[in-house]
């Protein structure tokens, strides 16, 4: 499969734990994307990187949110200290140069027991 | 404040009946204009775009939308549905790095 992939698709944790979650955009898409999306609403854009670089956060990224493209190749989106409100769908999308669409990963499904 | 509005939340079809769901928005400037699908499971897909040009376009499926300048409008419509055509969907402005999304409309065809 040569679309985005996110890894885990799933994750339960506690209250106050810290959560990392994983996307792989298509190859060669240098913009990656992360949005977060909750029961009966569309996605929300969070925030996204051109290649390494982190252009554009939204307000709704808190300071316990922190992601990171390293490479310019795959991202990772860390939330700390997770609270209820955490909960909710996280989608990672990737588009190639330029503001063409965006393609879409899965998703990982957060829940913060 | 940008923003999509769609105003249906569930709609419900038979089989062969004709589609359209409402999109609108609030954005000054240049927009560009999507409209997602996400059925059962899957992940969001995209249907159709409009960046410029002929302001009917045409998508997958037998999907098709209409961009209403003047009404800031972006319907979706197809004329005959199938039971396949059963999923949620989205309409979208905006380039992906500030994409507003609309909350979604569910729709379900029954056979």
């Amino acid at each position: 499969d040569t679309g985005v992939s996110q890894d885990p698709r799933h994750k339960i944790t506690k209250r106050g734990q810290n959560v990392t979650f994983r996307c792989d955009p298509i190859s060669e898409h240098n913009r990656l994307y992360w949005y977060r999306q909750t029961l009966g609403q569309g996605p929300e854009f969070l925030t996204y990187f051109q290649n390494e670089a982190q252009l554009e956060k939204s307000r709704l990224l808190s300071d316990r949110f922190s992601a990171e493209r390293p490479k310019g190749s795959f991202s990772t989106l860390e939330i700390q200290r997770t609270e209820q409100g955490d909960s909710a769908m996280y989608l990672c999308a990737s588009s190639p140069q330029g503001d063409t669409e965006a393609f879409f990963g899965q998703g990982t499904r957060l829940t913060v027991v | 404040a940008q923003s999509v509005s769609q105003h249906n939340h569930h709609v419900i079809l038979s089989e062969a009946a004709s589609l359209e769901l409402g999109c609108n928005y609030s954005y000054g400037g240049t927009v560009n204009l999507f409209w997602y699908v996400q059925y059962p499971g899957q992940h969001l897909q995209l249907l159709l775009k409009y960046f410029s040009g002929d302001p009917l376009v045409k998508g997958i499926k037998g999907f098709e939308a209409e961009f209403i300048k003047s009404k800031f409008s972006f319907n979706l419509r197809k004329p005959s549905v199938q039971w396949s055509d059963t999923a949620e969907y989205f309409c979208a402005v905006n380039p992906p790095h500030d994409m507003r999304f609309g909350a979604g409309t569910r729709l379900t065809v029954k056979p």
